[in-house]
């Protein structure tokens, strides 16, 4: 139980263009999705946490424009790379966490980011 | 403000032998407490948290920890090391997750 699906895994684009990251809870519903970032040989660094039906908060020194999150419903949160640059290319990793606070995150595996 | 500190980067384990890992935390209350691990190019899967009771926890692929209070520390173990173990290892604490800067673990045969 509890797997979280995110799609892409990989994706290469040309500088300029916008990138949709998919984060699904198969089977259970996430009432919070976190989005992280990370870069080689580093931890996770959290960027925004978004419940379900609310705006995003994100994390100090992230760029909300440029990071669009929508967390549309309880199984579905997206990240959009807007106007995507080189320096944006990284490993983006999202979570998702069921009601209660002693509920554990639950990874989706990740997309490999590259921009050209 | 809550915080992990793992001490060690990188730690080397021949195959068959047993492996801890160290992770030390900060936070105000009792805490919740996870362990992960990533492989290369990968997500984190979660092999054991704590959240109250008792103190030694079981995870999956036989791995295990320990929360002791009075040290801040909740060191993960597995009595013998296999190949496929070798992959990069997170500790976190807390509802909203601080993790540690991990701990790469090589096997070797």
């Amino acid at each position: 139980g509890a797997v979280v699906s995110q799609h892409p895994s990989w994706v290469i684009c040309k500088s300029g263009t916008s990138v949709k990251i998919e984060c699904r809870s198969l089977d259970f519903q996430a009432t919070t999705m976190f989005w992280y970032r990370q870069f080689p040989k580093q931890s996770l660094m959290l960027m925004a946490t978004s419940n379900e039906g609310s705006k995003a908060t994100y994390e100090q020194g992230v760029e909300k424009d440029k990071f669009l999150i929508n967390h549309a419903s309880l199984t579905l949160s997206t990240l959009t790379v807007t106007s995507a640059h080189p320096e944006d290319s990284s490993f983006y990793i999202c979570s998702a966490k069921g009601t209660g606070s002693n509920q554990p995150q639950h990874f989706g595996d990740g997309t490999r980011l590259s921009i050209l | 403000a809550q915080s992990v500190t793992q001490p060690d980067i990188h730690i080397t384990v021949s195959e068959g032998a047993s492996l801890e890992l160290r992770c030390n935390y900060s936070y105000g209350a009792t805490p919740y407490l996870f362990w992960y691990v990533q492989s290369p190019g990968q997500g984190l899967q979660l092999l054991l948290k704590y959240f109250s009771g008792d103190t030694l926890v079981q995870g999956i692929k036989g791995f295990e920890a320990e929360f002791k209070r009075s040290q801040s520390s909740f060191n993960l173990r597995k009595p013998s090391v296999h190949w496929s173990d070798a992959a990069e290892y997170f500790c976190a604490v807390g509802v909203w997750l601080s993790f540690g800067a991990g701990t790469t673990v090589t096997v070797r045969a």
